[in-house]
């Protein structure tokens, strides 16, 4: 059974103060990583999709890195709009599910 | 271009009552999930279709929960006898699908409050 772990669950800090949220992940194989972003009130937004070991992403002040047992999302200098819970998601290869197992997410708090 | 809707936005009912819940996914995108997300957890997954294929129903909690999608456009979520425990956000994602897996986009969510 693939499973996903985050932590930490809650993160605060002060805008500027860089830092890093990992997702754990267990799959029989690892057909893609996948990163979002939730709002209070909202839907998940997509950021990232990362598909093997040593790959990287850029998008403004995030980056995301996987390895063959996690994934990490990268915070630097926050800002107070960075503020939101964040998901990681995996799906394993061919033949496994289609059906995406989340994390339940961390959730980030930038104070100005 | 236009994204993933849902309807009703919120949605209040008594205990007992049957609700149905809107989705329009963005065109072409063949794939479509619901999923439920209580207050503070994580996104629970529900039901699962692709195309023409016979959806995978593995998630849903009970045989109160139902789920229609036709053809490649709109799906509706229903939920029998509705019940306290069944309040949450209930969301709607759609992908390319296929063989291949892609990035979901999700609906803005149905909340929904059971008296």
């Amino acid at each position: 059974e693939d499973q996903v772990t985050q932590s930490p669950e809650a993160l605060r800090l002060q805008e500027g103060e860089s830092s890093s949220l990992n997702c754990s992940y267990t799959v029989s194989g690892l057909r893609g990583l996948f990163w979002y972003r939730q709002d209070p009130g909202k839907g998940p937004e997509f950021l990232f999709t990362l598909y093997s070991a040593g790959e990287e992403k850029e998008k403004e002040r995030l980056k995301a890195t996987l390895t063959k047992k996690e994934s990490f999302l990268h915070i630097t200098a926050p800002k107070p709009e960075d503020s939101a819970t964040y998901l990681c998601a995996v799906q394993a290869r061919p033949g496994g599910s289609y059906i995406p197992t989340f994390g339940r997410g961390t959730s980030l708090i930038v104070h100005p | 271009g236009a994204g993933v809707s849902q309807s009703p936005s919120n949605k209040v009912t008594e205990k007992g009552k049957d609700v149905e819940l809107r989705c329009d996914p963005i065109s072409g995108h063949t794939a479509l999930y619901w999923y439920r997300q209580r207050l503070g957890q994580g996104l629970e997954f529900l039901i699962y279709f692709q195309g023409n294929s016979a959806p995978d129903k593995s998630g849903l909690p009970s045989d109160r929960f139902s789920a229609e999608r036709t053809g490649e456009s709109v799906s509706t979520l229903t939920i029998q006898r509705t019940q306290q425990e069944d309040s949450a956000v209930y969301l709607c994602a759609s992908s390319l699908g296929g063989v291949t897996y892609n990035e979901q986009f999700f609906g803005p969510g149905t909340r929904l409050t059971v008296l």
